[in-house]
């Protein structure tokens, strides 16, 4: 119920391409969706969020796609980059439960972006 | 120094060992965080504590003590570890235990033989 499913696992993308994350979730209390990129020796950063009162949030070349019946969401990267290589980390959170601030994380996915 | 921050980035441990892990975040916030980073595995909230009060402990066995003496500060004591509990420990701070962005540390990368 409290899980998070995230895929793929791996991803190898051309410089330039479309990089695209797939997560999935059962618990419909979950009113709060954030990404999280991790770069090595580095701890996960905010790269962005949505709330599930909109389908679509943008940020320059990243884009959260959000589907709230189908209970999915997804990253798309734009015009991917060498430097967006990096560990890749959905998450979902309950605001309105009691479980203080608890993100709850899909497995990861480690983007390659080739040159 | 800005951000959250943790030390040491290396432990090597053996069994019956203590040790302590610190972190300290430069932002104000009044939540801090642990989280487990294992290979393969999401990411495990372990403690959350909220203006120095711990309000959430995960199921976290006992050899883990967490220690909130302020705002800044969080540590985690270790204390007869085993070797699955081999992994990246990392910290975070939020502004306020709720929905808001939180900020992680780079972990300490433990190792326990």
């Amino acid at each position: 119920q409290q899980q998070v499913k995230q895929s793929p696992q791996s991803l190898i993308v051309q410089k330039g391409g479309i990089s695209i994350i797939n997560c999935a979730y059962e618990n419909t209390a979950f009113d709060y969706f954030p990404w999280y990129q991790q770069f090595p020796g580095k701890g996960p950063a905010l790269l962005i969020a949505i709330r599930p009162d909109v389908s679509e949030k943008k940020e320059g070349r990243f884009t959260i796609s959000f589907n709230k019946s189908a209970k999915q969401f997804s990253l798309h990267i734009m015009d991917s980059q060498p430097g967006d290589s990096a560990t890749y980390f959905c998450a979902a959170v309950d605001a309105g439960g009691t479980s203080y601030g608890k993100l709850t994380f899909g497995q990861g996915t480690i983007l390659t972006v080739h040159p | 120094e800005t951000g959250v921050t943790q030390t040491p980035r290396h432990l090597v441990m053996g069994m019956t060992n203590k040790k302590s892990l610190k972190c300290e975040q430069h932002l104000g916030h009044n939540a801090m965080y642990w989280y487990k980073q294992s290979a393969k595995k999401p990411l495990e909230l372990m403690f959350v504590y909220s203006l120095e009060e711990r309000v959430e402990n995960n199921s976290v066995p006992s050899r883990f003590s967490p220690e909130c003496p302020n705002s800044s500060h969080l540590f985690l004591h270790l204390h007869t570890l085993q070797p699955e509990d081999s992994a990246l420990y990392l910290c975070a701070s939020s502004q306020n235990v709720m929905v808001d962005t939180q900020y992680f540390g780079p972990g300490t990368r433990l190792t326990v033989l």
